[in-house]
């Protein structure tokens, strides 16, 4: 079985410091790992994903996220929040006999305060 | 990338009556999934909707209740059966194409309410 753990409900962070929301994961064999965001009345928007290669990837929006295989993780990131990052975080997993379904965890809210 | 629609945004409905949600894409696809999100909740995938056959559906999610159709590879539709306040949610299709390292982009959802 494939699953995604969020730890966090919320997320706040003043705008202009440093936004982290936590993702860990739990696959058999290697994961394909995806960061999804979600603004109010919105269907979900792709931020970026890690396949293979280098554990640093890059996305939209200025985001970026980590993989981490030893401690089974991919913490999104950016160096300086915005206020109009605030939105639904979604991290998603697919292990290789996913059969391509996405695992989601269960989202954080993140509130950038001006 | 793909422009995917669905028909209606939003919708509310009286207990016991169907709603069928429309989605559309402006390319062919691969693959077109079906997810559910509860109020405050995640995204559960409800199934997958293959082209000229029946669906695929998770645990949980039966036929009768969600019956999925999928004409072609740009179209398909998820129908929401004798529906209760519990069916209230956001239903948002998916769409991908050959592998699951290929990303999966989503409809803006349909808001459906119960009363």
């Amino acid at each position: 079985a494939q699953s995604v753990a969020q730890p966090e409900d919320q997320v706040n962070v003043a705008e202009g410091n440093p936004l982290t929301v936590k993702c860990t994961y739990s696959v058999s064999g290697n994961p394909y790992l995806f960061w999804y965001v979600q603004y109010p009345n919105r269907g979900l928007q792709f931020l970026l994903k890690y396949i293979t290669g280098d554990n640093l990837v890059k996305g939209s929006y200025g985001f970026e996220a980590e993989f981490n295989k030893s401690q089974t993780s991919f913490h999104l990131k950016k160096p300086s929040a915005l206020v109009s990052d605030s939105a639904l975080y979604f991290c998603a997993v697919i292990g290789p006999r996913g059969n391509n379904r996405l695992a989601f965890g269960k989202g954080n809210q993140v509130v950038v305060i001006p | 990338s793909a422009v995917i629609s669905q028909k209606p945004s939003r919708d509310i409905c009286q207990r016991g009556t169907s709603l069928t949600i429309q989605c559309q894409v402006d390319s062919q696809v691969t693959m077109m999934f079906w997810y559910r999100q509860q109020p405050g909740q995640s995204l559960t995938l409800i199934a997958t909707a293959n082209q000229g056959s029946e669906a695929t559906y998770e645990s949980g999610f039966v036929i009768d209740k969600f019956p999925i159709s999928r004409p072609n590879l740009t179209f398909s539709t998820l129908t929401v059966s004798n529906m209760s306040p519990e069916d209230s949610s956001i239903y948002l299709c998916s769409v991908g194409w050959t592998g699951p390292q290929d990303t999966q982009y989503f409809g803006p959802g349909t808001r459906l309410t119960v009363l």
